[in-house]
């Protein structure tokens, strides 16, 4: 049973677009959700969270946007860059600081 | 500064040996995380210490798994008679906890394990 999905395997986006990505969630009891990002032979990098409190953050060119009674999150990037191309993964949690439930991925190519 | 560390990057084994990985954490970061990736799959949660002790194990950590995090700073994980489908990329993260502010985990380059 997946706790955690991201239904969209991949997206392509002209640079200076938006991207949105999504992820929804099926447990309601999740209260800390997180966007990651990975390169190639690399771990995955923190890129910015939320907590169920709020239905918004901005980090620079990054929002997350929550919308707990549908459980879904998304995350914007505007303007996109190529730099940003990687694969996006939305995490779960039910405490800041424990185990992670992550979705499968979304691979983001941003086109110059 | 720096982050968490792994070593080595990458193992090539065959079947049937032991194998064993190990993790620096962020030196002030009291809680340890192992998580396992496969191909086109996000990471999945094995098992995670708070300082030396170690508090849950996944159902995917089998009896051939043990981690270690003997003096609450760097971590081991040994896999015994590796098979195949060990092949994966193992991923340590550390956080702290305890503090009044949210913590994130950070996760180390990983360790790519091959089962020929």
């Amino acid at each position: 049973d997946q706790q955690v999905k991201q239904n969209s395997p991949s997206l392509s986006v002209q640079e200076g677009r938006i991207s949105i990505l999504n992820c929804d969630y099926t447990n309601s009891m999740f209260d800390y959700f997180l966007w990651y990002k990975k390169y190639p032979a690399e771990g995955p990098t923190f890129l910015i969270s939320i907590s169920s409190i709020k239905d918004k953050n901005e980090d620079g060119r990054f929002t997350v946007f929550l919308n707990k009674s549908a459980k879904h999150l998304s995350l914007h990037i505007v303007p996109s860059q190529p730099g940003d191309s990687a694969v996006y993964f939305c995490a779960v949690t039910m405490d800041s600081s424990y185990k992670l439930i992550f979705g499968s991925g979304t691979r983001l190519l941003v086109r110059p | 500064d720096t982050g968490v560390s792994q070593d080595p990057r990458h193992k090539i084994t065959k079947r049937g040996q032991n194998v064993t990985f190990r993790c620096d954490p962020i030196s002030e970061h009291n809680r340890l995380y192992w998580y396992r990736q496969t191909l086109g799959q996000g990471p999945e949660f094995l098992t995670y210490f708070q300082n030396e002790a170690q508090l849950e194990k996944s159902r995917l950590l089998s009896d051939r798994f043990s981690a270690e995090r003997p003096k609450g700073s760097f971590s081991t994980l040994e896999i015994q008679r590796t098979e195949q489908g060990d092949s994966a990329m193992y991923l340590c993260a550390s956080s702290t906890w305890g503090l009044a502010t949210s913590d994130t985990q950070y996760f180390g380059p990983g360790t790519r394990l091959t089962v020929l």
